[in-house]
C-alpha cells in the first residue's frame, strides 16, 4: 500500500486479556519496527525485523510481548496477560533497510492506542 | 541506557524567530541521524537527515547541524511558523541497525 497501515486504531481491554496489534508495512520495505509511546514519554524501541535475519528483540519489556512477521510483510505484535502499564500507543514503521543514504528513513503508521483497564 | 538524549522536554518560540532543538548522543558508532516531527494522534513523519560524513544539511527552513566531536545534533527552523508546533524527535543509527530515538521536545510556536 501507499503507507503503513495499523489496526486496530484503538483497543480497550481488561487487565489479563491478550491483545494482537497488526501492521501492514509499505510494499517492498524489508525492515519493520515496533515502537511504543507511553503517555508523556518518548519512542521506546520494541523489536526490529530486517529481511530474513533473526529479529532484534532487545527492546521487548517482558516475555509477555512477542511479535512475528509472516512472509516478510505483515507483522503482528502480541501482548499476553495485559497489565495497566502496557497502556500506550504502539507504533509500527517500515523502511528500505539497506545501509545506504536514506535507508533508515522510517515511515510510521498512525499507531494503535491500547488502553488496559 | 539512553543513547540519544533530548534534554529539553519543551520549547516555546515566537512566530518568525528561529527555533533550535538540541540532541546529544553517546554512541560514537552512530553514522546516520534523523529528525522526525509528530502531531497528536498521528505517527511521526520524517523531516530531515544527515550522515556522519557531513556537518550540515539544509532543506528549506530546516537545517540540521552535526558536531561529531561533541556528539551533538541540532535542528534549526527559521523562520518558525505556527504549523511547526509539534513534538520533534531526533534519532540515530549505526549502519542498518535499529533506529534509536530521543525522548522528544515539544515545540510551541506563539503568534
Amino acid at each position: 500500500g501507499a503507507g503503513v497501515s495499523q489496526s486496530p486504531s484503538n483497543k480497550v481491554t481488561e487487565k489479563g486479556k491478550d491483545v494482537e496489534l497488526r501492521c501492514d508495512p509499505i510494499s517492498g520495505h524489508t525492515a519493520l519496527y515496533w515502537y511504543r509511546q507511553s503517555l508523556g514519554q518518548g519512542l521506546e524501541f520494541l523489536i526490529y525485523f530486517q529481511g530474513n535475519s533473526a529479529p532484534d528483540k532487545s527492546g521487548l519489556p517482558s516475555d509477555r510481548f512477542s511479535a512475528e512477521r509472516t512472509g516478510g510483510s505483515v507483522s503482528t505484535l502480541t501482548i499476553q496477560r495485559t497489565q495497566q502499564e502496557d497502556s500506550a500507543v504502539y507504533l509500527c514503521a517500515s523502511s528500505l533497510g539497506r545501509p545506504r543514504a536514506g535507508a533508515n528513513v522510517l515511515t510510521f503508521g498512525a499507531g494503535s492506542r491500547l488502553t488496559v483497564l | 541506557d539512553q543513547q540519544v538524549k533530548q534534554n529539553s522536554p519543551s520549547l516555546s518560540v515566537q512566530e518568525g524567530r528561529i527555533s533550535i532543538l538540541n540532541c546529544d548522543y553517546t554512541n560514537s558508532m552512530f553514522d546516520y541521524f534523523l529528525w522526525y516531527k509528530k502531531y497528536p494522534a498521528e505517527g511521526p513523519t520524517f523531516l530531515i537527515s544527515i550522515s556522519s560524513i557531513k556537518d550540515k544539511n539544509e532543506d528549506g527552513r530546516f537545517t540540521v547541524f552535526l558536531n561529531k566531536s561533541a556528539k551533538h545534533l541540532s535542528l534549526h527552523i527559521v523562520p518558525s511558523q505556527p504549523g511547526d508546533s509539534a513534538v520533534y524527535f531526533c534519532a540515530a543509527s549505526e549502519g542498518a541497525q535499529k533506529l534509536v530515538f530521543g525522548q522528544g521536545t515539544r515545540l510551541t510556536i506563539n503568534p
